[in-house]
């Protein structure tokens, strides 16, 4: 069946400092895959999505791109700010399934 | 913009009390969804509703849950005798359309603590 292997945290970054958060995947076919975020007290909220091999995702200076050959999407961000301290959620849907399977999520905390 | 809504925030209950969570998907969305993630564990599919009924459930979701869209506009799911081990928080999310390759949008979560 579908699996998400996310980095575990929680991470500690001072402002400015680059961000990568790891995502594996296992699926059969050929899913889409998206990173979710939430933010203290609210709904996860979807930060970007893939969904197809070599596709980026962008969004608010994130980044991810599906690579299928190393069966990752691992998230990027160059200059994180105070205000993207959350949880971040990794996830893989697709086919005929609807659900969406999800990573553990990593908590990112961001120091001024 | 138009968001899933969740009551209660918290709900805490005795074992084997029934409870019933509540949630408003976004009103032009036809399928609905709940998932749970207990502390600490990963955010795990429970059932997904499309047309009064159920599309997919996942092994967690036996006999003791059912879910139900009484109206035009709420989606509950009822656990009957509550456990332990069902104390998480319970996520409650929408969709335009039916397939995981579409955003699917979730609501800020209830916190079930069985005691």
């Amino acid at each position: 069946g579908n699996s998400v292997t996310q980095m575990e945290g929680p991470v500690t970054l001072s402002e400015e400092a680059f961000l990568t958060i790891n995502c594996t995947y296992t699926a059969t076919g050929y899913p889409s895959l998206f990173w979710y975020v939430q933010y203290p007290g609210e709904g996860l909220q979807l930060l970007l999505k893939a969904t197809k091999a070599d596709d980026k995702g962008s969004n608010k200076g994130f980044e991810a791109t599906y690579r299928k050959e190393t069966t990752s999407f691992h998230l990027e961000k160059g200059s994180v700010q105070v205000s993207d301290s959350a949880v971040y959620f990794c996830a893989l849907g697709g086919g005929s399934n609807y659900k969406l399977t999800f990573g553990k999520g990593t908590l990112l905390t961001v120091n001024p | 913009e138009p968001e899933v809504t969740q009551t209660p925030s918290h709900q805490v209950t005795q074992m084997g009390q029934e409870v019933i969570l509540r949630c408003v998907p976004i009103s032009n969305h036809l399928y609905f969804y709940w998932y749970r993630q207990i502390l600490g564990q990963k955010v795990e599919f429970l059932v997904s509703f499309y047309n009064n009924e159920i599309s997919e459930k996942s092994e967690i979701f036996d006999d003791q849950f059912s879910v139900e869209r009484p109206d035009g506009s709420n989606f509950t799911l009822k656990i009957r005798s509550t456990k332990l081990e069902d104390s998480a928080m319970y996520f409650c999310a929408s969709s335009i359309s039916g397939t995981g390759y579409n955003e699917q949008f979730f609501g800020p979560g209830t916190r079930l603590t069985v005691l």
